[in-house]
């Protein structure tokens, strides 16, 4: 069964503390790998589509890279204006359906 | 540019009570979606549309229905309301030229189902 899943849950990092967020999967034929950011009381907002392993996405502080198991959101010295909730998605379905993680919510911590 | 729009933004029903939740886009996408969050969770796909007139179940149909009469409109029906279905629904839609499958979200209906 294809599926998605997000790690940590939880993320607390202090400005300027770069770390990464994971997003593991399990697809038969990944047809496209996305994130978004989703801020409280608001619909997710979209930031990245990767299609191929090795593919590098890069927005502001942000870069996404994709392997044929993983992808990563890395966040390069945040800010706390990056606190939000991360969520990747799997492209599936002849209507392109998206499957989503279960997210990992990101404090930045001034 | 008002992209996707969701109304109402909350509500609150009582147990048995119906309700048809709207949504709305003005980007000329054929592709339309619903979605369903729980607290601390993905979200999940109830239904999608590929274009007027042709709707299909997602992962969790049950309890919901829709319909799609114009490109522009993709309203959510919940007949019989049920605490279970207390949640944040989310409509999105996306296009099938240019840059494809980017889905562009509403700001979501909160619904509590007492």
């Amino acid at each position: 069964e294809d599926q998605v899943t997000q790690s940590p849950e939880a993320l607390r990092l202090q400005e300027g503390e770069s770390s990464s967020l994971n997003c593991s999967y399990t697809v038969s034929g990944l047809r496209g790998l996305f994130w978004y950011r989703q801020d409280p009381g608001k619909g997710p907002e979209f930031l990245f589509t990767l299609y191929s392993a090795g593919e590098e996405k890069e927005k502001e502080r942000l870069k996404a890279t994709l392997t044929k198991k993983e992808s990563f959101l890395h966040i390069t010295a945040p800010k706390p204006e990056d606190s939000a909730t991360y969520l990747c998605a799997f492209l599936t379905g002849s209507a392109r359906q998206l499957t989503f993680g279960s997210g990992t919510q990101l404090t930045v911590l001034p | 540019n008002a992209g996707v729009t969701q109304t109402p933004k909350f509500r609150i029903l009582k147990i048995g009570q119906s309700m048809t939740l709207q949504c709305t886009q003005d980007m000329n996408h054929n592709y339309m979606y619903w979605y369903r969050q729980d607290p601390g969770m993905g979200l999940k796909l109830i239904y999608y549309s590929v274009g007027a007139g042709i709707t299909d179940k997602g992962e969790v149909p049950n309890g919901y229905n829709v319909s799609r009469s114009t490109t522009e409109d993709f309203p959510l029906r919940l007949e019989l309301a049920a605490p279970s279905q207390t949640s944040v629904y989310f409509c999105a839609s996306s296009s099938t030229s240019g840059v494809g499958n980017i889905q562009y979200f509403g700001a979501g209906t909160r619904l509590s189902v007492l």
